[in-house]
C-alpha cells in the first residue's frame, strides 16, 4: 500500500447498526483526520488526532468516535448509525503541515 | 456558520481561457490557505497554498492571490484545460504551514472546462 487506504469503499448499512470505517497510512504521518463530504457543505471535520494516543473533536463529532492506538491506524466508529450519517467519508493524514494526503473515501448509505 | 465560503457552486469556462475561483473567509486568525482539487470517486489532492505573509503564489498555470484586508482569496488557472475539470475546495488553517492544525474547508466549486 502507498499513502492512505480506506475500507470499505462503499457500504449500505441499516439504521441502528454499528459500523467501523478503517483508515491506514504508511507514511508515518503524526496527524490524522476524518472528514465527511456532503453536497453543498464541502468537507467537514469529524475527529482528528495530532499524534498516536491523542484524539480531538472537530466540527461535527456527534454520533462518531475514533481511536489512535498506533501511528498508522485511525478507525472511525458509528455506534448506532442514522440516515443523516449518509455521506462520503474521507480519511487524511499530515506530517505536521497543512498539506494533507487524503484517502479515496468510503461512501456510506444508512437506510 | 461557515468560516470558509465558496459562493459559486459551479463555473464553466472555454479551454484556453482563464478560470477564476473565489473564496472568502471570516476568521482573521487563519494564516495559511490552500486549494485542493477533487475528481469524482477520488480523494482531494493538494494543488497550491499561500501563507498570510504573502499576497501571491504561483505554480505553473496556477496562481493563488490573497487579499487579507478583504478576507478573500482566489485561484487563477491560465490557460484552462479540459483536464482541469474537477471540484475545487478552498481551505484555511491557523498556526502556519508547519502546524498540524485542522483545515476548515469551503463547500467547493465545480469547474467545467469546455473543449
Amino acid at each position: 500500500i502507498a499513502g492512505i487506504t480506506q475500507a470499505p469503499t462503499s457500504q449500505i448499512l441499516a439504521a441502528g447498526r454499528r459500523m467501523t470505517l478503517r483508515c491506514t497510512q504508511d507514511m508515518r504521518h503524526n496527524a490524522m483526520y476524518w472528514y465527511r463530504q456532503d453536497l453543498g457543505l464541502g468537507l467537514r471535520l469529524i475527529h482528528y488526532s495530532n499524534t498516536a494516543g491523542t484524539t480531538g473533536k472537530g466540527e461535527v463529532p456527534d454520533g462518531y468516535s475514533v481511536s489512535r492506538a498506533n501511528t498508522d491506524d485511525f478507525p472511525l466508529t458509528l455506534a448506532s448509525a442514522v440516515p443523516s450519517q449518509t455521506s462520503v467519508y474521507f480519511c487524511a493524514s499530515s506530517a505536521g503541515g497543512a498539506g494533507y494526503t487524503f484517502g479515496s473515501g468510503t461512501r456510506l448509505t444508512v437506510v | 456558520d461557515q468560516q470558509v465560503k465558496q459562493n459559486s457552486p459551479s463555473l464553466s469556462v472555454q479551454e484556453g481561457r482563464i478560470s477564476i475561483l473565489n473564496c472568502d473567509y471570516t476568521n482573521s486568525m487563519f494564516d495559511y490557505f490552500l486549494w485542493y482539487k477533487k475528481y469524482p470517486a477520488e480523494g482531494p489532492t493538494f494543488l497550491i497554498s499561500i501563507s498570510s505573509i504573502k499576497d501571491k503564489n504561483e505554480d505553473g498555470r496556477f496562481t493563488v492571490f490573497l487579499n487579507k484586508s478583504a478576507k478573500h482569496l482566489s485561484l487563477h488557472i491560465v490557460p484552462s484545460q479540459p483536464g482541469d475539470s474537477a471540484v475545487y475546495f478552498c481551505a484555511a488553517s491557523r498556526g502556519g504551514a508547519d502546524s498540524s492544525y485542522k483545515l476548515i474547508f469551503g463547500s467547493g466549486t465545480r469547474l467545467l472546462v469546455r473543449p
